[in-house]
């Protein structure tokens, strides 16, 4: 009964494939993240989408699309790996995006460009 | 942008000594939240501080957030190989709204030596 959880745990692949990381949380929770966090431990956040509307888009390329097909599930895909995507990418969500809403985690996705 | 500085990057303890982390903003703060990394894990929330002054406590674990809401820190009284980890602090200027969007500070990693 796992809250928030992401597929695959790991990923490895050649740079310029498409790869995809999917996310579903049972929590009932209204908002959804991702997040990256580097070799360094720095956790930046990518994404937010707030009942299946994307609220959040921070500094992100182009080659990151996030889609959410209904609350409860945050994929992400990447086109065109490069090396610099490597790195473990979280999902978590929130009850709503208001200030004091802790965020849940799943047990993220590390993701390895070769 | 806000400015949020996480001191120490790291700390290593032998075991039984006590561990302090602080979280220092160059601007007021309407909260801040602390999450707990094990190696390897993901980020799990500990406590969120609201109150100006406001100390909680959780067994071995002492949370304060400072009187003009700027600082904070996570103490831990006589540190056991259990408290391993990435301690973030997680400061919120309260913007609240739509747009929220929950920034980490870098983290400071404990290692206990037993």
């Amino acid at each position: 009964d796992t809250a928030v959880s992401q597929t695959p745990k790991y990923l490895v692949t050649q740079m310029g494939n498409d790869k995809s990381i999917k996310c579903e949380q049972n929590l009932g929770h209204d908002t959804m993240y991702w997040y990256k966090q580097d070799s360094k431990k720095f956790l930046k956040i990518m994404f937010s989408y707030n009942n299946k509307e994307l609220i959040i888009n921070e500094t992100v390329p182009n080659r990151f699309s996030p889609k959410s097909p209904d609350k409860a599930h945050l994929n992400l895909h990447i086109n065109s790996l490069e090396l610099g995507d490597s790195a473990v990418y979280f999902c978590a969500s929130s009850a709503w995006t208001a200030t004091n809403s802790p965020l849940h985690f799943g047990n993220g996705t590390r993701l390895t460009v070769t | 942008g806000q400015q949020v500085m996480q001191i120490p990057q790291y700390q290593h303890v032998q075991e039984g000594e006590d561990f302090t982390t602080y979280c220092n903003s160059s601007t007021t703060l309407s909260n801040i939240q602390w999450y707990k990394q094990r190696p390897g894990g993901h980020p799990v929330f500990l406590i969120q501080l609201v109150k100006s002054g406001e100390v909680k406590k959780q067994k071995r674990l002492t949370f304060q957030f400072g009187e003009a809401k700027k600082n904070s820190s996570l103490h831990i009284t006589a540190t056991q190989t259990t408290d391993v980890g990435t301690y973030f602090c997680a400061p919120d200027k309260g913007s609240g709204g739509s747009n929220y969007k929950l920034t980490f500070g870098k983290g400071t990693l404990l290692t206990v030596n037993p």
